[in-house]
């Protein structure tokens, strides 16, 4: 079956910080990736993604390679924010028909301090 | 636009009593999925929706979990009887079709005395 494994938090940075969320999976097939965001008091949100192997998913900042050799999702940012303190979550979900479930790691909490 | 909203936002039960979630998913999304978030984990798939049918409710814990979606938009999980151990946070989430990028509301935190 379908699993993500994701780095054990709490994360704690100072901001302007590097930061990186190292995730892996195991699953059948193609599947795609996806890193999901939860502020505090506020529900998940995607923040990217990527479909297929060496394709790069970005937003606000953050950017995430899909590694197929490693079967890794490593999650980066030059330089963090107070704001960017949140839960991030790693997922896939399997390509083909039928595929829609998610599966999701454990979250990782990252706090950044002033 | 509006995204998906849920309510109530919290609920607080005793064990053994009954409890209904509502999901409004974004409008036109045809597709629709319950997930299950306990403390300190990721969510978990609970049922998929694909229209009026559960296409999947294979993620249902049990038999005392039930979910309906009678006219295609509008959801509601239902849980009967409820147990501690079903405290958690019940998140729902929509998307265009069934292969496209799920949008996931607030959630529902459900606290079972």
């Amino acid at each position: 079956g379908n699993s993500v494994t994701q780095m054990e938090g709490p994360v704690t940075l100072s901001e302007e910080a590097f930061l990186t969320i190292n995730c892996t999976y195991t699953a059948t097939g193609y599947p795609s990736l996806f890193w999901y965001v939860q502020y505090p008091g506020e529900g998940l949100q995607l923040l990217l993604k990527a479909t297929k192997a060496d394709d790069k998913g970005s937003n606000k900042g953050f950017e995430a390679t899909y590694r197929k050799e490693t079967t890794s999702f490593l999650l980066e940012k030059g330089s963090v924010q107070v704001s960017d303190s949140a839960v991030y979550f790693c997922a896939l979900k399997n390509s083909g028909a039928g595929s829609y479930q998610l599966t999701f790691g454990k979250g990782t909490k990252l706090s950044v301090i002033p | 636009g509006a995204g998906v909203s849920q309510t109530p936002s919290n609920k607080v039960t005793e064990k053994g009593k009954y409890v209904e979630l509502r999901c409004d998913p974004i409008s036109g999304h045809t597709a629709l999925y319950w997930y299950r978030q306990s403390l300190g984990q990721g969510p978990e798939f609970l049922i998929y929706f694909q229209g009026t049918g559960a296409a999947d409710d294979s993620g249902l814990p049990n038999d005392r979990f039930f979910a309906v979606r009678p006219e295609g938009s509008v959801s509601t999980l239902k849980i009967q009887r409820t147990e501690r151990g079903d405290s958690a946070v019940y998140l729902c989430a929509s998307s265009p079709y069934e292969k496209e990028t799920q949008y996931f509301g607030p959630g529902t935190r459900l606290l079972v005395l």
